[in-house]
């Protein structure tokens, strides 16, 4: 089946610095959606990119949907310790088909 | 305006049991999904409801099985339960506005354990 890989599966970095993770997929999606979840929380959506090649802002983070629709990146500018959780991307085939998520990147921030 | 509710937020059963899950999706949509968790991975495609029937199906055993009602809400069923099916259990919803569907706002989750 379809599956995604996402890097890196961790980070640690400093306040204040550009974090950078990616998604990779075997198979093409229509749709790429990029989440963030806090502990004891369900995944909140961050940004939905719906065109290869688009590239969104939503302050402080930036996403794009690969040339290619098998992947994605996030990018996150001058990282504050509310950054920290875990990031999931996702990719839906169709306007109506089912997410399939990324495994995951922790990020966690030395103050 | 509440976002995606569910209940309970935490249970506990025995393995054999049977349990159900309810979600109350957003307001204004329409089509509910339910994913599951495990611990350190992503939410798992379990099946998705619009117009009170079962539209998608991810790989799930029929042990899992799922209701709409006509006011949009949602329950999720597990029969048999097995240690493996602990596991946070998470109920996204989402309207369809001219045939797009949009995109699925998440739920707290249910946390489950099976002991």
């Amino acid at each position: 089946g379809q599956q995604l890989n996402q890097s890196p599966q961790s980070m640690f970095i400093q306040e204040g610095e550009d974090v950078s993770m990616n998604c990779t997929s075997s198979s093409i999606f229509n749709t790429w959606l990029w989440y963030k979840q806090d502990p004891g929380e369900g995944p909140v959506l961050l940004i939905a990119l719906y065109k290869a090649g688009e590239l969104t802002s939503n302050g402080r983070l930036t996403a794009q949907f690969g040339i290619t629709r098998k992947d994605s990146f996030l990018n996150i500018s001058a990282s504050i310790p509310s950054d920290v959780g875990i990031y999931f991307c996702a990719g839906q085939l169709g306007i109506a088909s089912k997410i399939i998520f990324g495994s995951g990147t922790r990020l966690s921030i030395r103050p | 305006d509440a976002g995606v509710t569910q209940s309970p937020t935490h249970l506990i059963k025995t393995r054999g049991q049977q349990v159900t899950l309810r979600c109350s999706p957003k307001s204004g949509h329409d089509t509910v999904s339910w994913y599951q968790q495990a611990l350190g991975q992503g939410p798992q495609f379990i099946f998705q409801y619009y117009e009170e029937e079962e539209r998608q199906r991810g790989n799930f055993p029929d042990r899992f099985s799922g209701h709409q009602f006509p006011n949009y809400s949602s329950e999720l069923n597990v029969n048999a339960l097995l240690l493996g099916d602990s596991a946070l259990y998470l109920c996204a919803s989402s309207r369809r506005d001219r045939g797009l569907l949009q995109p699925q706002h998440f739920g707290d989750g249910t946390r489950l354990s099976i002991l």
